[in-house]
């Protein structure tokens, strides 16, 4: 079974803060994405990351995915409430799988 | 913005009973999925659809399960005989092409009783 693990699973943090959520696999993954998710409501894309190395910025999110595309982190610069949700990472494996493989997610609270 | 819409929001049955759940994906869309996510569990794949037959399965998704697109526009989750097991949130997700991002719907929370 393939798994995709994040870490940490709860963070909570004070306003102005940085932080960094971590996806790690044994897999290797032709693409990853992370997305975020409110109580009550599907997932939302934030960014798909393909290429091995690869950065990606969303204003004060950034995004990497790892040279051997196993592995993926999100970085939030100078966290600020609004950020609070739960972060997914999921991977779209080698080999043409349509499926997405998910994450359990990092739920981020981010304190006034 | 253009979105996938689910229907119901919430669907409570009794074990054995059979539910149908909908999904309207968006309008230029051409493949179709269904997810689904035990409470405090990791969100699982189901079943994709493309071109008017499934091109790939989950185990979870046995012969209880099978999917439609009716009229075109609908996308429908059927589970035959509800297991109390079965009890979580289904996500219903489109995208235009095979690179193009996916879109979920806001889910159903199916409860089986």
């Amino acid at each position: 079974t393939q798994l995709l693990e994040q870490s940490p699973q709860f963070l909570s943090i004070q306003e102005g803060e940085n932080l960094t959520v971590y996806c790690n696999s044994s897999s290797v993954f032709s693409s990853l994405q992370w997305y975020r998710q409110e109580p009550g409501e599907g997932p939302v894309l934030l960014v798909t990351v393909v290429t091995g190395g690869e950065v990606k910025k969303l204003k004060r999110l950034t995004f990497q995915f790892g040279d051997a595309r196993k592995d993926s982190s999100l970085h939030i610069t100078a966290a600020q409430p609004g950020d609070t949700g739960l972060y997914l990472c999921a991977g779209a494996l080698q080999g043409g799988s349509e499926k997405l493989v998910f994450g359990k997610g990092t739920k981020l609270t981010v304190n006034p | 913005e253009p979105e996938v819409t689910q229907t119901p929001s919430h669907q409570v049955t009794q074990m054995g009973q059979e539910v149908i759940l909908r999904c309207v994906p968006i309008s230029n869309h051409l493949y179709f999925y269904w997810y689904r996510q035990i409470l405090g569990q990791k969100v699982e794949f189901l079943v994709s659809f493309y071109n008017n037959e499934i091109s790939e399965k989950s185990e979870i998704f046995d012969d209880q399960f099978s999917v439609e697109r009716p009229d075109g526009s609908n996308f429908t989750l059927k589970i035959r005989s509800t297991k109390l097991e079965d009890s979580a949130m289904y996500f219903c997700a489109s995208k235009a092409d095979g690179t193009t991002p996916l879109h979920f719907g806001n889910g159903t929370r199916l409860t089986v009783t």
